[in-house]
């Protein structure tokens, strides 16, 4: 089945710690993005890649990193500089181009910072 | 900057009530217009789009929205709620002015429908 991953579904993290979300895809898709979710607020765009090994930061990248080093991963990195980590963070894909703009999400990991 | 308002933040309603969630967005050129739904432990999945054509868009589940562009709006509809409805809903907007296929997303509305 194709799809998106992410895991752990459930991350406890002390503070001071950095942590690196997965995420996964397997539909081909050339873009992937990394949203946080926070009640009230919607999603935010964190990061953005439209290829491998590029990527740009979203609307609230402070405190967080990415890497794309295969089409089919883009993991998130949460460091110990995000002043307000604990939030559900979403990972989405889609094509490039003239596809429309229909992105694709994952389950989400919910992160606590203790 | 761009943005995207859904002014219901929560609704609750009965079954068979009719629904009408609203969303607008601020941004003068041409969009592509998207509702999400996130059922209790689900995955955030795909509603309805507009792309262009038909104003009036048909979704899964009985759900519709209408893009009105002179208002900047994309109101999605349902005539008669379940209560499997129950669930938050997001309007999403793709600003067609080459910066990808990045999407703004509204705020959301929580929906709580009661049997």
């Amino acid at each position: 089945d194709g799809g998106i991953t992410q895991s752990p579904k459930y991350l406890f993290r002390k503070e001071g710690q950095n942590v690196t979300l997965s995420c996964e895809q397997n539909l081909n898709h050339d873009a992937m993005y990394w949203y946080r979710q926070d009640p009230g607020q919607g999603l935010r765009l964190i990061y953005y890649s439209q290829i491998v090994n590029d990527f740009q930061k979203g609307d609230i990248a402070e405190g967080y990193s990415v890497s794309r080093e295969k089409k089919e991963s883009f993991p998130l990195t949460v460091t110990s500089a995000q002043k307000n980590p604990t939030a559900f963070y979403l990972c989405a894909s889609s094509y490039r181009g003239r596809s429309g703009g229909e992105q694709f999400f994952g389950p989400g990991t919910r992160l606590t910072v203790l | 900057a761009q943005s995207v308002s859904q002014h219901n933040h929560h609704v609750i309603l009965s079954e068979a009530a009719s629904l009408e969630l609203g969303c607008n967005y601020s941004y003068g050129g041409t969009v592509n217009l998207f509702w999400y739904v996130q059922y209790p432990g689900q995955h955030l999945q795909l509603l309805l789009k507009y792309f262009s054509g038909d104003p009036l868009v048909k979704g899964i589940k009985g759900f519709e929205a209408e893009f009105i562009k002179s208002k900047f709006s994309f109101n999605l509809r349902k005539p008669s709620v379940q209560w499997s409805d129950t669930a938050e809903y997001f309007c999403a907007v793709k600003m067609n002015n080459n910066a990808g296929n990045m999407l703004t997303f509204g705020g959301g509305t929580r929906l709580m429908v009661k049997p």
